[in-house]
């Protein structure tokens, strides 16, 4: 099984600032890793698969990187409503469908 | 629009058995695969079941396997999963998901229900 490590578990930053997060997996999952966002009470909203490919309705201030074992998620610049919690996924080996354990994204 | 909504959660015991719904709308529901994915009270996700878009082809996680089911009705576009033996640590919001494109079973999960919260208490 596939594990997948995010880091760091929390960041504390402003509005405005730029946001990196990262996810690291055990083995290589080539691209195959996405990105989902979770706001307090709601469902996860998919926010980038395929390690860079932005989902339909997703702002450009998100963006993907990497291969392999190593992804970055990066906010370019921190809008209020992006403050919440953001996970990882893995699709290269399945099952399981392996999430990370999260990020978490506060207002300093 | 897209419309998944879960219902079938409550209050259960340990031991005993619960079934969860998923009222899918909104678009064509026998040719997507579809995901259960579950979260503990203040912890992160997890992944359940994969059920194919013909109900050919099931996995499970190994928390569950042996004890939870998951099948289709595709004449009823509902998603169930049958959940037998429950044990505390199932205690979770359970969220059926969608994946993103038709045919598949290894693909992002772009639609997500709001969630059913199970409780597994005596």
């Amino acid at each position: 099984e596939i594990v997948l490590t995010q880091s760091p578990a929390t960041l504390s930053l402003s509005p405005g600032e730029r946001a990196t997060l990262s996810c690291r997996a055990s083995q290589s999952v080539s691209s195959y890793l996405a990105w989902y966002q979770q706001k307090p009470g709601q469902a996860p909203r998919l926010l980038i698969y395929d390690a860079s490919n932005r989902a339909t309705g997703i702002p450009a201030r998100f963006s993907g990187s990497g291969s392999g074992t190593d992804f970055t998620l990066t906010i370019s610049s921190l809008e209020p409503e992006d403050f919440a919690v953001y996970y990882c996924q893995q699709r290269s080996a399945w099952p399981p469908h392996t999430f990370g354990g999260g990020t978490k994204v506060e207002i300093k | 629009q897209v419309q998944l909504v879960e219902s079938g959660g409550g209050v259960v015991q340990p031991g005993r058995s619960l079934r969860l719904s998923c009222a899918a709308s909104g678009f064509s529901f026998s040719t997507y695969a579809m995901h259960w994915v579950r979260q503990a009270p203040g912890k992160g996700l997890e992944w359940v079941a994969i059920i194919s878009y013909d109900g050919s082809i099931k996995y499970y996680a190994d928390s569950v396997k042996g004890r939870f089911t998951i099948s289709r009705d595709n004449s009823k576009n509902t998603l169930y999963l049958q959940m037998d033996n429950l044990r505390r640590d199932d205690t979770a919001v359970y969220f059926c998901a969608r994946e993103k494109f038709e045919f598949g079973g290894a693909n992002p999960f772009d639609y997500w229900g709001q969630g059913t919260l199970v409780t597994v208490s005596s």
